[in-house]
């Protein structure tokens, strides 16, 4: 079956420093890929839509200039949460579609636990 | 505006009890929904979608356009089936629901 990876899958840092995240999809191609971040007892909230090759688009309230997204080839897009702080803690995961065969399943990511300190 | 709602955060049912879990939607065009699964401490994974029809698990969706819903359904609960249910549905992205934790007693 299809599998997305992340790594790291937990990461603790201190405020101002910026953390990269990296999904990958390890056995299928994909153009698109989202990331979603999800807070304590709620829900999966889409962050963005990463496209290769083209910028990113941003969900409403997320603010591109932090949550910097690169889509650099069919099996990897990166989030790099910038000068993170404390209110930055939270999971964050990813998926991707496939580009041929089940394109209506999303896959995803065991997801990315970030801790500001 | 697309919306999903799930309004139980909490479901708990004895094993072999019927189970019902609740999802209303808003959506102005032709809706696909999903339903996904995390079991405790696992990654989330698409337990079925209305397009296929399909039972998975023993799990039933039935998309019923009139009242906007897409209820999850199973007729015999078991211990294993306790985990987090998300509803989701699917335009450009996915938007989820608050997600329902189902917790089956034995």
């Amino acid at each position: 079956g299809a599998v997305v990876s992340q790594h790291p899958s937990r990461v603790i840092c201190k405020s101002g420093t910026s953390v990269k995240i990296e999904c990958r999809s390890l056995d299928f191609q994909a153009t698109t890929m989202f990331w979603y971040r999800q807070f304590p007892k709620q829900s999966l909230m889409l962050m963005a839509t990463s496209n290769e090759g083209s910028k990113a688009t941003y969900e409403q309230g997320v603010e591109k200039d932090k949550f910097l997204i690169n889509h650099a080839s069919l099996t990897l897009s990166t989030l790099t949460v910038t000068s993170a702080h404390p209110e930055d803690s939270s999971f964050y995961i990813c998926s991707a579609s496939p580009i041929s065969g089940d394109r209506d399943t999303q896959y995803f990511g065991p997801g990315t636990r970030l801790t500001v300190l | 505006a697309q919306r999903v709602t799930q309004p139980e955060k909490l479901l708990s049912v004895f094993k072999g009890a019927p189970v019902e879990l609740k999802c209303n939607y808003s959506y102005s065009g032709s809706p696909e929904l999903f339903w996904y699964v995390q079991y405790s401490r696992q990654r989330l994974q698409l337990l079925l979608r209305h397009i296929s029809r399909e039972s998975i698990k023993g799990f039933t969706a039935d998309l019923n356009k009139g009242e906007t819903s897409f209820h999850l359904k199973k007729p015999f609960a078991q211990e294993e089936d306790s985990a987090m249910y998300y509803c989701a549905l699917k335009n450009n992205d996915m938007r989820f629901g608050a997600g329902t934790r189902l917790t089956v007693k034995p």
